[in-house]
């Protein structure tokens, strides 16, 4: 079956580092997506991996490693705007986004 | 501005009544997609248009249908509502279908069902 893991909540510091991880199992694999979705909020885009390795995009990087099913994102510099709920989603085969629950993200002070 | 618009924002709902939630995108995608988010779960895909007179189920059909007249409009309606349906419900487009284009979500339309 098609699965995507990640953790439920995190909580970090402001101006620090925080990884969030995400294991997907699909048919097929076109990509993996991260959004970002603020309570109340639609998600909005934050980045599109299909290459292993790193993306970088200013306090926010996404990795992806193809052959391990898993990704990360990594927001660093946290700020007290960050804290959201954290999506990932693996684009099948057929071209449908498979998604995860989402990660809330809180930061504190 | 250019996006993609839902209404209604929020509806109460008595189970057995039909309801249509409304989406317009002017962005001229292809594609569309109707989307519901309850807690807990994932995204759940409930139906999709590749083109303007085309549509597809999703993972979660049961209980909704989709028309796609022309590029902008694609309504979802709940013919006969029951409170398992009961969820926010976001519309999302995308440039082109079959394509790993990003997908670009409406604000959303919080149903309640008693």
């Amino acid at each position: 079956g098609q699965n995507i893991d990640q953790p439920t909540e995190m909580t970090a510091t402001e101006g620090a580092i925080v990884q969030i991880n995400c294991t997907y199992q699909t048919s097929g694999f076109n990509g993996l997506f991260w959004y970002q979705q603020h309570a109340g909020e639609a998600p909005t885009f934050l980045s599109y991996n299909v290459l292993d390795g790193l993306e970088e995009k200013g306090r926010f990087s996404s990795f992806l490693s193809r052959s391990k099913g898993y990704s990360y994102l990594l927001l660093k510099e946290l700020q007290m705007k960050d804290s959201a709920s954290y999506l990932c989603a693996a684009m099948d085969s057929n071209y449908q986004l498979i998604w995860g629950a989402g990660t809330k993200l809180i930061i504190k002070p | 501005i250019a996006g993609i618009t839902q209404a209604p924002t929020s509806q109460i709902l008595a189970a057995g009544r039909r309801m249509t939630l409304r989406c317009t995108q002017d962005m001229r995608h292809n594609a569309m997609y109707w989307y519901r988010q309850d807690l807990g779960l994932g995204l759940r895909l409930i139906h999709y248009s590749n083109t303007a007179g085309t549509t597809g189920k999703g993972e979660v059909p049961d209980g909704y249908s989709v028309s796609r007249a022309n590029t902008d409009d694609f309504p979802l309606t709940l013919a006969s509502a029951v409170p398992s349906q009961t969820s926010v419900y976001f519309c999302a487009s995308s440039p082109k279908s079959g394509s790993t284009d990003t997908q670009y979500f409406g604000p959303g339309t919080r149903l309640t069902v008693l």
